[in-house]
């Protein structure tokens, strides 16, 4: 069974970069896409970008310019950094598979537990 | 592309059949997704590709809908349905998420 783990700084400083993450077992990270997903406290999912083991990345255009994925095979894990955080970037952050049957046909499944990030002086 | 559901809110009895309804921007075919989310907990699929039933998902669960317009159907609801339903589109980057509807009890 697949399980996905989240873990990183609970609290980040404004204007630092948050970093995360995301622990896959029970499955290998070289066969699927891997994606991030936010969400503020009583709002709703925001999706982050994906991220497949070969490198290949799509980022979210709304913050595109602050976040970079990456994969570590070795480890079975991928990361999300996002830079120049504000409050505004205060969430609980999730990390989830991809599946995926064709183009544009996939969706995610497993979901990691969550992390809450908040960005405070 | 703007993912809307209605309602936002819904009251309901255990028992009752409910409908949600997602619409989407522009045309994504069949690629819409389903989730539940529990209070402080992740999402957890349902529904994947407009209609497919996830395993393990019970059967009072249904999807339907093509091109712009969604349902999710939950035929007789149980306690443990209480919850948050997000519909989520894959046709196209930046996947996007409906605002969500929130199933509380009547």
């Amino acid at each position: 069974q697949v399980e996905l783990q989240e873990s990183g700084p609970g609290l980040v400083k404004p204007s630092e970069t948050l970093s995360l993450t995301c622990t896959v077992s029970g499955d290998s990270i070289s066969t699927y896409y891997w994606t991030s997903i936010r969400q503020p406290a009583g709002k709703g999912l925001e999706w982050i970008g994906r991220i497949h083991a070969s490198g290949s990345t799509s980022y979210n255009p709304s913050l595109k310019s602050r976040v970079t994925m990456s994969v570590d095979t070795s480890k079975n894990q991928f990361s999300l950094k996002l830079s120049s955080v504000t409050a505004a970037d205060t969430a609980v952050y999730y990390c989830a598979r991809v599946q995926t049957e064709g183009l544009g046909e996939n969706w995610f499944d497993p979901w990691g537990q969550g992390t809450l990030v908040t960005v405070s002086s | 592309i703007q993912m809307t559901q209605s309602p936002s809110s819904l009251s309901a009895s255990v028992g009752d059949r409910v409908t949600i309804i997602c619409r989407a921007s522009q045309s994504i075919t069949k690629y819409l997704n389903w989730y539940q989310q529990r209070p402080g907990k992740a999402p957890k699929l349902l529904i994947y590709s407009a209609s497919s039933q996830q395993s393990g998902v019970p059967s009072r669960f249904s999807g339907s809908g093509s091109g712009t317009d969604f349902t999710l159907t939950i035929s007789s609801l149980q306690p443990e349905d209480f919850a948050t339903y997000y519909c989520q589109q894959s046709y196209s980057t930046p996947y996007t998420f409906g605002q969500g509807t929130k199933l509380e009890i009547k």
